[in-house]
């Protein structure tokens, strides 16, 4: 059974550094062709991708963001990290982990954590 | 970026009705697209993978059809359960990206 939780902060003061973890089951980051990615969704809009891990170290990032995310993985604890630097109240949002396969779509997600930012 | 662009942004139907929600990416994807349903407070649902393959356990009333740059998700007889937030995303190549969201509400 695959699953995936996110944690870390709720609240985060603006200029902060924000570290959100995906804590997943089922499913080793070592085997070949998986991924896991963070996705967010501010109150009432859309879902933006933030960054994606490959189970090759690969790493991608969303073109808006990059300068500001960095992400990595701990295949021996089967968790994920994410951080972001710089917050700003536009940040507030519920953040997300699923894994993809091959590339693909999404087919798990976490329940999501939702992070205000906000002094 | 590839974008991706809904249509409609919102839409009011009954039960019973037929739907169809239009998903258009800025350049070709080839099948390389996928169907959310969201629900308020969860987390997103795959529903359709692959422009056209329903996942495992959702409802035959479901359908997805389209390649290239313009695809389409049915809903042949909507029932009570399926009044939510649909999303388009693209898996053809990274930085991936979703459409804006289709909500879809009760007439």
């Amino acid at each position: 059974q695959v699953t995936l939780r996110e944690s870390g902060p709720a609240l985060v003061k603006p200029t902060q550094t924000l570290t959100l973890t995906c804590t997943f089951s089922g499913f080793s980051l070592s085997t070949t062709g998986l991924c896991v990615s963070w996705i967010r969704q501010p109150p009432g809009k859309a879902l933006e991708w933030l960054a994606r891990i490959d189970w090759d170290d690969d790493k991608y990032y969303s073109t808006s963001l990059k300068t500001r995310l960095t992400i990595s993985k701990d295949t021996s604890k089967n968790q994920v990290v994410l951080t972001m630097t710089n917050m700003d109240p536009v940040d507030t949002a519920t953040y997300y982990c699923a894994r993809t396969y091959s590339f693909s779509w999404f087919d798990y997600w976490g329940q999501g954590t939702l992070v205000t930012v906000s002094s | 970026d590839i974008q991706m662009t809904q249509s409609p942004s919102s839409l009011s139907a009954s039960v019973g009705d037929r739907v169809t929600i239009t998903c258009r990416a800025s350049q070709s994807i080839s099948r390389y697209l996928n169907w959310y349903q969201q629900k308020p407070g969860k987390a997103p649902k795959l529903l359709i993978y692959a422009a056209s393959t329903l996942q495992s356990g959702v409802p035959s009333r479901f359908s997805g059809s389209g390649s290239g740059t313009d695809f389409i998700l049915t809903i042949s007889s909507l029932q009570p359960e399926d009044f939510a937030t649909y999303y388009c995303q693209q898996s053809h190549s990274t930085p991936i990206t979703f459409g804006q969201g289709t909500r879809l509400e009760i007439k």
